[in-house]
């Protein structure tokens, strides 16, 4: 067990909708990361926050936004879903705001779009 | 941008085999992390190495950072059923904010 936290585990959708990814860090991490992993993909990074701030951006689209809160957990809010955006989406965290630290993933959400 | 060319993209063995698999970058990196991913689940963290020439081991598993520190090396050793999953290497260099992540390599095993 890691002690990343990501809820739900499954998410099914339909094309336009918007939905949210919730994830809570282990404990003392401060560091929270979001990653795609689409069908038999890598992973693809796409925002990290550190200790409630933007730290970095990959390649997320303008329709997903994320933000860390004072407890430091994070949401990732996907809007105006389409069927590519069907994938797994990893939290990860680390103690430090490096991007060179170990991250610790939670297991996943998949999310469905139908 | 930076990539990381992992290789073989995937490997069929026999259980008992040895294994191999490796993680090359044309710029240099001062960190390596090798990761395990099995179906439906998260990448669960191996092995991480911070210096080159560094030789770690975790169980069965030896992982090594490159001397010229643009490669970096894992081996299983006698393999066994629950060894299968995608092996990813991550690296992470002074030029590069981010992890830079390979493409994984799939490790199956022959019945």
């Amino acid at each position: 067990d890691s002690g990343v936290t990501q809820t739900p585990k499954h998410l099914i959708t339909a094309t336009g909708q918007r939905v949210t990814l919730r994830c809570s860090p282990r404990s003392g991490d401060l560091s929270v990361y979001w990653y795609q992993q689409s069908l038999d993909q890598g992973l693809q990074f796409l925002i990290q926050y550190y200790n409630g701030e933007e730290r970095a951006k990959g390649n997320i689209l303008e329709r997903f936004s994320a933000q860390q809160f004072p407890d430091l957990h994070s949401e990732l809010n996907l809007s105006s879903l389409e069927l590519g955006d069907s994938a797994l989406y990893f939290c990860a965290s680390s103690v430090a705001g490096i991007s060179g630290s170990p991250l610790h993933f939670g297991n996943g959400t998949r999310l469905t779009v139908t | 941008g930076q990539q990381l060319n992992q290789s073989p993209q995937s490997m069929f063995i026999q259980e008992g085999e040895d294994v191999s698999m490796n993680c090359t970058s044309s710029s240099i990196f001062n960190t390596w992390l090798w990761y395990k991913q099995d179906p439906g689940e998260g990448p669960v963290l191996l092995i991480a190495l911070y210096k080159a020439g560094e030789l770690t081991s975790n169980g069965r598993l030896t992982a090594q950072f490159g001397i010229t520190r643009k490669d970096s090396f894992l081996n299983i050793s006698a393999s066994i059923p629950s060894d299968v999953g995608i092996y990813f290497c991550a690296g992470h260099s002074d030029s590069n904010y981010q992890l830079i992540w390979g493409a994984g390599t799939k490790l199956i095993i022959k019945p």
